[in-house]
């Protein structure tokens, strides 16, 4: 069965700690894995998309990798305002639009 | 450039009503998804429409339909609402035609709450 799974499914750091979150999928024909962050009462915002396995970006405190089975987004020197729920999903029934979701990671950072 | 549109934001129905939410993507996009989002499921696939076609669905009763418009404008109905149906909607529109890796774009998601 195709499925993506995310831990942990909550994250407390303090400002500061790096640390990771992980995604790992069972998707197969993998056509892209992408990651959102989704604040409250808000709708999911893009973060990136990773196509093949090695192939890492970077976007201010965020960078996400991705291997043949999961991928992570690792968070480093985080601030409070990196705090949110982190999703990740992968295209699944051979269109963009349908895609399955993790129960994401709520992460929280402390000052 | 303006985002993806979800009016309203907030909605309270009654059981056995049904309700319309609408949804305007980014200019130029044409693909346009559905989702419904619970605490205890997630965030769910509904549909996708492209140039006005029903492209996917997922595995949602009847009671749950769309449709697009020419203009890309896209809306969903739920018909004879239960209270299982209290949840966040969220659209969200691409620039894709098919399966060509532009992510989705979504809105803040109309509220409903069925009592």
């Amino acid at each position: 069965e195709d499925q993506v799974t995310q831990s942990p499914e909550a994250l407390r750091l303090q400002e500061g700690e790096s640390s990771s979150l992980n995604c790992s999928y069972t998707v197969s024909g993998l056509r892209g894995l992408f990651w959102y962050r989704q604040d409250p009462g808000k709708g999911p915002e893009f973060l990136f998309t990773l196509y093949s396995a090695g192939e890492e970006k970077e976007k201010e405190r965020l960078k996400a990798t991705l291997t043949k089975k999961e991928s992570f987004l690792h968070i480093t020197a985080p601030k409070p305002e990196d705090s949110a729920t982190y999703l990740c999903a992968a295209p699944y029934g051979g269109s963009q639009g349908n895609l399955i979701f993790g129960k994401g990671t709520k992460l929280s950072v402390k000052p | 450039k303006a985002g993806v549109t979800q009016t309203p934001r907030y909605l309270i129905k009654t059981r056995g009503q049904q309700v319309t939410l609408s949804c305007s993507p980014i200019s130029g996009h044409r693909s346009v998804s559905w989702y419904q989002q619970t605490p205890g499921q997630g965030l769910q696939f509904l549909f996708e429409y492209f140039s006005e076609t029903q492209r996917n669905k997922g595995n949602f009763p009847g009671r749950f339909s769309g449709r697009q418009f020419s203009n890309s404008r896209s809306e969903m109905n739920v018909s004879t609402l239960e209270l299982g149906d209290s949840a966040l909607y969220l659209c969200a529109s691409s620039s894709d035609g098919q399966g060509g890796g532009s992510p989705l774009h979504f809105g803040n998601g109309t509220r409903l709450t069925v009592t």
